[in-house]
């Protein structure tokens, strides 16, 4: 069964400041999607980015970026330029290649992120 | 962009009664839609796969008979929360699968008080 672990339960940038949010991942599968929601107050989730497994290309969306090590295992998210509206809750999760039904999403545990003005 | 509402964001209601949550797919048809489960600072916990015109497949430990699925078209799937009791109470959140990317689309969540 795939895992995905979220270690840090809290984390805190100062405005304008970068910060790196971990996530490792545990699976048999070759191919696959690794994605990080955002969740805010509001608590919409939101996707914040996409990956994936199959492309080298680590994606990038502005200020959010991550750095995908397959061998590795790991997915971490590089917030840049830190704004009050980041603070959130980040869900870093897993997706298996198949589709409709199977197309569940494993979700890591979720780390808090704060900001600080 | 997709669009997946939930009706109603909040409700309250008495134990031993029973409360029905709606997912709709607003601009796309979902053959597959997901109902999640979350605690305050915690993470979803997925209940369980909906599925246009069938069975709802639940996950281990979630009961079936106290929270039922029907998905009853490709637009609208519905959670029931029958004789609800205080432990019940929670966020519950549904998700509605696009195609032909397979992306997860989900509702803004329901909060459910059971007094």
């Amino acid at each position: 069964a795939q895992t995905v672990t979220q270690s840090q339960p809290e984390m805190s940038v100062q405005e304008a400041e970068t910060v790196t949010l971990s996530c490792t991942y545990d699976t048999s599968e070759s191919d696959y999607y690794l994605f990080w929601y955002k969740q805010p107050p509001s608590r919409q989730m939101i996707l914040v980015i996409r990956q994936e497994a199959y492309k080298q290309q680590n994606a990038t969306e502005n200020r959010f970026s991550v750095n995908f090590q397959k061998a590795a295992k790991s997915f971490s998210l590089k917030i840049s330029d830190s704004q009050l509206g980041d603070a959130a809750m980040y869900f870093c999760a897993y997706r298996p290649p198949r589709t409709g039904a199977n197309s569940k999403l494993t979700f890591g545990k979720g780390i808090t992120l704060s900001v600080r003005p | 962009g997709a669009v997946v509402s939930q009706h109603p964001s909040w409700v309250i209601c008495k134990s031993g009664t029973s409360v029905k949550i709606e997912c709709r797919s607003l601009d796309f048809q979902a053959t597959t839609m997901f109902w999640y489960r979350q605690f305050p600072k915690k993470s979803l916990m997925l209940m369980a796969t909906s599925n246009e015109g069938s069975k709802a497949t639940y996950e281990q430990g979630v009961e079936k008979d106290k929270f039922l699925i029907n998905h009853a078209s490709l637009t609208l799937s519905t959670l029931t929360v029958t004789s609800a009791h205080p432990e019940d109470s929670s966020f519950y959140i549904c998700s509605a699968v696009s195609r032909p990317d397979y992306e997860q689309y989900f509702g803004p969540g329901t909060r459910l008080t059971v007094t």
